[in-house]
């Protein structure tokens, strides 16, 4: 398998523009995981997905931020509309139930 | 090529006992540890955040250390509750690098 896909790997964006992050995770695994991670802040939480449904969104930071997993093998982060705070890398994970969770490369976020 | 252990892989304490986590890492160019905790079935959870340049993060009944030079970190925590049982995981972070550890499993009886 060639692991969590995640694109783009870098995104670059102006202010109030709409960004889409998109993430394939391993086949065969039933849960998906959406993080943020800056220097300040370490690595968030923002939502996960148990066989395509959204579990627990409390790490969303707010209404602008949407995650949708319409099928097992794809998912979207979406922001609406970006703010220069949203800079940042999101990584999405996946796991075969409660095992460890495959990380993919991360997209760059930068939004000016 | 980073490596990181902890120590021990599962422990079992009784409630309201005190306790320590280890995390050993073999390269000191870190960005910065991060503590998790990981119930089944859920996300990660974070705990602490040790920047590059701190040694230590509270947080509650928790205590983070970080010793560089030794390759070190510590987790403490105080007067542990049955709900503490979960995974523990550090992780070292380089750039946009994750090394995970392999994780703790702790279990505090009642």
């Amino acid at each position: 398998d060639a692991g969590v896909i995640q694109s783009p790997r870098h995104e670059v964006t102006e202010m109030g523009q709409e960004v889409t992050l998109r993430c394939k995770p391993i086949s065969g695994h039933d849960y998906l995981f959406w993080y943020r991670q800056t220097m300040m802040r370490g690595l968030e939480l923002l939502i996960y997905f148990n066989n395509n449904v959204p579990i627990d969104d409390s790490g969303m930071p707010e209404d602008r931020f949407s995650a949708k997993m319409p099928n097992a093998s794809f998912s979207t982060l979406k922001i609406q509309p970006s703010e220069p705070r949203d800079s940042a890398v999101y990584f999405c994970a996946s796991s075969q139930g409660a095992d460890t969770q495959y990380f993919g490369p991360g997209t760059r976020l930068t939004v000016l | 090529k980073q490596e990181v252990t902890q120590i021990p892989a599962a422990l079992s304490v009784p409630e309201g006992e005190n306790l320590v986590l280890n995390c050993s890492f073999t390269d000191s160019a870190i960005y910065n540890l991060q503590w998790f905790r990981q119930d089944p079935g859920k996300g990660l959870t974070s705990l602490l955040l040790i920047q590059s340049s701190q040694r230590e993060q509270t947080s509650g009944r928790l205590n983070a250390s970080l010793d560089k030079s030794s390759g070190r970190s510590t987790l403490y925590i105080a007067a542990s509750q049955p709900g503490d049982s979960a995974t523990y995981l550090c992780a070292v972070i380089g750039g946009n690098q994750f090394y995970f550890g392999t994780g703790t499993s702790l279990t505090v009886i009642p």
